[in-house]
């Protein structure tokens, strides 16, 4: 069974407009990591947040964590073209141990 | 030249064959994954190792076995392959003082 769901389960969206996808997980966390994936290829780190942590950027990727609701979420502002890809959150229940990933978003952004 | 490389990128085989997919890092990483990806899904763990003498099952080691032959290193074998093994296999490296991982660029394997 996968610790995180993810929502939506795809997305389409103008370039330009900003993407927000979700993450719920079921057991206490260290930390929740985002990753991206481009059409079947290796996954890429984008953001971690630790559990003690509530929001945090990184260029145009803001991630939201809520330990109380268990759910994190994702937003890509100003999305481009380049970003279609699967975005995978990822839980580690205990700091560098192991990852359990979520079922991703993919997100199409049309030019 | 990628930090992790998985051989072969593809590989089709028979049932009942047994199949070895290799990883190799220069990241000079101590932890090393193997992880199967199914389409439209996320990644399953199938076996982890924190160091040369460590292996350690993930949520589906069932029909997979793997050897860390040094630290850079780490091979999944599939002793008897079966159709429903048939899936995106991707190998990942981290440094035990970070939590990231690196992941390699995958292994399509097609079970006939």
């Amino acid at each position: 069974s996968q610790q995180g769901e993810e929502d939506p389960q795809a997305l389409s969206i103008q370039e330009g407009e900003n993407a927000t996808m979700n993450c719920s997980y079921k057991t206490s966390i260290n930390n929740l990591q985002w990753y991206r994936q481009n059409s079947g290829r290796g996954l890429v780190h984008l953001i971690l947040i630790r559990s003690n942590e509530r929001e945090k950027h990184s260029g145009r990727l803001r991630v939201t964590l809520d330990t109380s609701k268990k759910s994190s979420s994702l937003l890509i502002t100003a999305s481009r073209a380049a970003d279609t890809a699967s975005y995978f959150c990822a839980t580690d229940k205990a700091a560098g141990n192991k990852l359990t990933f979520g079922g991703g978003t993919r997100v199409l952004v049309k030019p | 030249d990628a930090d992790v490389t998985q051989t072969p990128r593809n590989r089709i085989t028979k049932t009942g064959k047994r199949i070895m997919l290799e990883c190799s890092q220069t990241k000079g990483h101590d932890r090393m994954y193997w992880y199967r990806q199914d389409p439209g899904l996320g990644l399953r763990l199938i076996y982890y190792s924190f160091d040369v003498k460590d292996i350690n099952k993930g949520e589906i080691s069932d029909g997979y076995s793997v050897s860390r032959q040094a630290q850079a290193k780490f091979s999944l074998s599939l002793e008897s392959a079966i159709p429903n093994q048939t899936a995106l296999y991707f190998c990942a490296t981290s440094d035990g003082s970070q939590e990231t991982q690196y992941f390699g660029p995958g292994t399509r394997l097609l079970v006939l």
